[in-house]
């Protein structure tokens, strides 16, 4: 993922719009990538994972789209609501490494 | 069914000092992993175990080491602690992890905020 120092990306979208939350990795052997989402005060939550032999996989209300020829990942997110307010994390695992290697983060703020 | 539960949830130590941090998997989960989230690194991998075994170690000093029990509970421990260390230290739990052919679903507790004076 990119590397931000302190201040994270951030992205601000109406309520009832659709978002996009973008992801650069850097290791061409990733083989595994998965979206967290953090809520203030509490601990990372799993979203959606996709295999490196997909480019697309869809989730309840969520899209993840892989793009491995420019080593790209998207979150679509349709329909935003106040709760999907959060930092969102993209996490990668390489090869036998079978560690996950997350991304900086992008803050979610939907507007009412 | 309870989720990962840490404690403490917040400490406050001094330089030179050693901390140990606690955490409770979600029943049934053999994989424990732990990381350490600062605003400037990130979330970064700390080490992963599974049937009381380390099974796999990301890039910290050796003053951050960890243990299972047998009902999978885990510590972890810093020792001579430094003012780098402050961070928000996470424990994420799952069935069988990723080295064991699990997926990358983990559950993550709400952490133990370290502050490091």
């Amino acid at each position: 993922g990119e590397s931000v120092g302190l201040h994270l990306p951030t992205l601000s979208v109406q309520e009832g719009d659709n978002s996009i939350i973008n992801c650069a990795y850097s290791n061409s052997a990733s083989d595994y990538f998965i979206w967290y989402k953090q809520e203030s005060g509490k601990g990372p939550q799993f979203i959606i994972d996709i295999r490196s032999n997909m480019d697309k996989r869809q989730g309840q209300r969520v899209t993840v789209l892989l793009n491995k020829t420019v080593k790209h990942l998207s979150l679509q997110i349709a329909a935003t609501q106040p709760g999907d307010s959060a930092v969102y994390f993209c996490a990668e695992n390489y090869g036998s490494a079978r560690q996950l290697t997350f991304g900086s983060g992008t803050q979610l703020t939907v507007l009412p | 069914k309870a989720g990962v539960t840490q404690t403490p949830r917040y400490l406050i130590k001094t330089r030179g000092q050693q901390v140990t941090l606690s955490c409770s998997p979600i029943s049934g989960h053999r994989s424990v992993s732990w990381y350490q989230q600062t605003p400037g690194q990130g979330l970064q991998f700390l080490f992963e175990y599974f049937s009381e075994t380390q099974r796999n170690k990301g890039n910290f000093p050796g003053r951050f080491s960890g243990r299972q029990f047998s009902n999978s509970r885990s510590e972890m421990n810093v020792s001579t602690l430094e003012l780098g260390d402050s961070a928000l230290y996470l424990c994420a739990s799952s069935l069988k992890g990723l080295a064991g052919g699990g997926t990358g679903e983990l559950f993550f507790g709400e952490g133990s905020r370290l502050t490091v004076l």
